[in-house]
């Protein structure tokens, strides 16, 4: 099936430091839903964007959907130890009930 | 949001058997969703878990492989059937919570299925 793609497929940063990933498809969606997964644990959900051109906050966390609908952005800003792990970006259209996940991004952080 | 557990969190099986995995969810949901995440993947969509009727499948997934049952608002159950290695992975349920104009999925903690 469809996948988004995302990059950076994984990433290696010092503790501290800010981190960007994004998430671009060839198909327009009205929701972008971004991921955190630990291992042996599911996705926990960190930000939900429901309009084109929103910025949307979670503590350290924001996220963006783009104007053209067909991509959104994820920053985190002075990443910690527990921010390691993969995330995932996920697309939606209200009415059609299915996510469409990216391929995801691993951070990795550098003692 | 909302609370969801699975059982069991993981098992370990032999090739030719089969394995139930079920879901909970702490409220009344209409939408459940199974999902695979094969090892170091992306997650991947299974069914449609329908009350009251027929599980909706993506293409590739058939219902003798993965037959789901749905038998309430806050409960379905997921079979892998006829295992194969090619069975192992991480199978997830999901929730879908909708808003006046929003919907959100979340996830169970899955289950870890490894087939010898």
């Amino acid at each position: 099936g469809q996948q988004l793609n995302q990059s950076p497929q994984s990433m290696f940063i010092q503790e501290g430091e800010d981190v960007s990933m994004n998430c671009t498809s060839s198909s327009i969606f009205n929701t972008w839903l971004w991921y955190k997964q630990d291992p042996g644990e599911g996705p926990v959900l960190l930000i939900a964007l429901y309009k084109a051109g929103e910025l949307t906050s979670n503590g350290r966390l924001t996220a963006q959907f783009g104007i053209t609908r067909k991509d959104s952005f994820l920053n985190i800003s002075a990443s910690i130890p527990s921010d390691v792990g993969i995330y995932f970006c996920a697309g939606a259209n209200f009415g059609n009930e299915k996510l469409t996940f990216g391929t995801g991004t691993r951070l990795t952080i550098i003692p | 949001s909302a609370v969801i557990s699975q059982k069991p969190s993981r098992d370990i099986c032999q090739r030719g058997t089969s394995l139930t995995i079920q879901c909970q969810v702490d409220s009344q949901v209409t939408m459940m969703f199974w999902y695979r995440q094969q090892p170091g993947q992306s997650l991947t969509l299974i069914a449609t878990a329908n009350q009251g009727s027929e599980a909706t499948y993506e293409s590739g997934f058939v219902i003798d492989k993965f037959p789901i049952s749905r038998p309430n608002l806050t409960f379905s159950t997921l079979t892998v059937s006829n295992m194969s290695p090619e069975d192992s992975s991480i199978y997830l349920c999901s929730v879908e919570v909708s808003g006046a104009s929003t919907d959100t999925q979340y996830f169970g903690p899955g289950t870890r299925l490894t087939v010898l």
